[in-house]
């Protein structure tokens, strides 16, 4: 079955500590992305890659890196200098050009 | 700034009635406008879309309307059914080499039986 996945559903850090959240595709897209949602806010953009070894900042990117070393994965870190690391973590990709992107079920980050 | 707008934070409809979502958009460069439905602890799913240059799109009971000129879209779903509860977010795609999506803050839908 072609698709995202993201692993772990639910993960629990406590602060200070570095967490790395794990996206992999299987979609052959060359375009990935990488989302965070808060209650009652919309998805906001974290970092994207289009293609390998390659990566933007988005709208969100103070306290997070990410890596691209090959085309499946996209993997997240959030770093002890994300202030609000609790979230909804949300990763998609896409065919470059293309609008539409395809979600994973996304990670819950509780950090306490 | 916020480039994609959804002012209604829900919405609560009859089974059977029409649903009308609403969407607003200050960014002239979208050249595409998605619709994706999300339930609680999941990933969004696609649902609709449309290009900037056309003012319909239709697919099943769902249709998605743009007025560029008011910078509104709408998506309207025919009959509206308890399943279809859920947020549903607007986003709005830049084209060319950055092709990201911009979402609004989502709409939650409630259909009552």
């Amino acid at each position: 079955d072609g698709g995202i996945t993201q692993s772990p559903k639910y993960l629990f850090r406590k602060e200070g500590q570095n967490v790395t959240l794990s996206c992999e595709q299987n979609l052959n897209h060359d375009a990935m992305y990488w989302y965070r949602q808060d209650p009652g806010q919309g998805l906001r953009l974290i970092y994207y890659s289009q293609i390998v070894n390659d990566f933007q900042k988005g709208d969100i990117a103070e306290g997070y890196s990410v890596s691209r070393e090959k085309k499946e994965s996209f993997p997240l870190t959030v770093t002890s200098a994300q202030k609000n690391p609790t979230a909804f973590y949300l990763c998609a990709s896409s065919i470059v050009g293309r609008a539409e992107a395809f979600f994973g079920q996304g990670t819950r980050l509780t950090v306490v | 700034d916020q480039q994609v707008k959804q002012n209604s934070p829900s919405l609560s409809v009859q089974e059977g009635r029409i649903s009308i979502l609403n969407c607003d958009y200050t960014n002239s460069m979208f050249d595409y406008f998605l619709w994706y439905k999300k339930y609680p602890a999941e990933g969004p799913t696609f649902l609709i879309s449309i290009s900037s240059i056309k003012d319909k799109n239709e697919d099943g009971r769902f249709t998605v309307f743009l007025n560029k000129s008011a910078k509104h879209l709408s998506l309207h779903i025919v009959p509206s059914q308890p399943g279809d509860s859920a947020v549903y977010f607007c986003a709005g795609h830049y084209g060319g080499s950055q092709g990201n999506l911009i979402f609004g803050k989502g709409t939650k839908l409630s259909v009552k039986p």
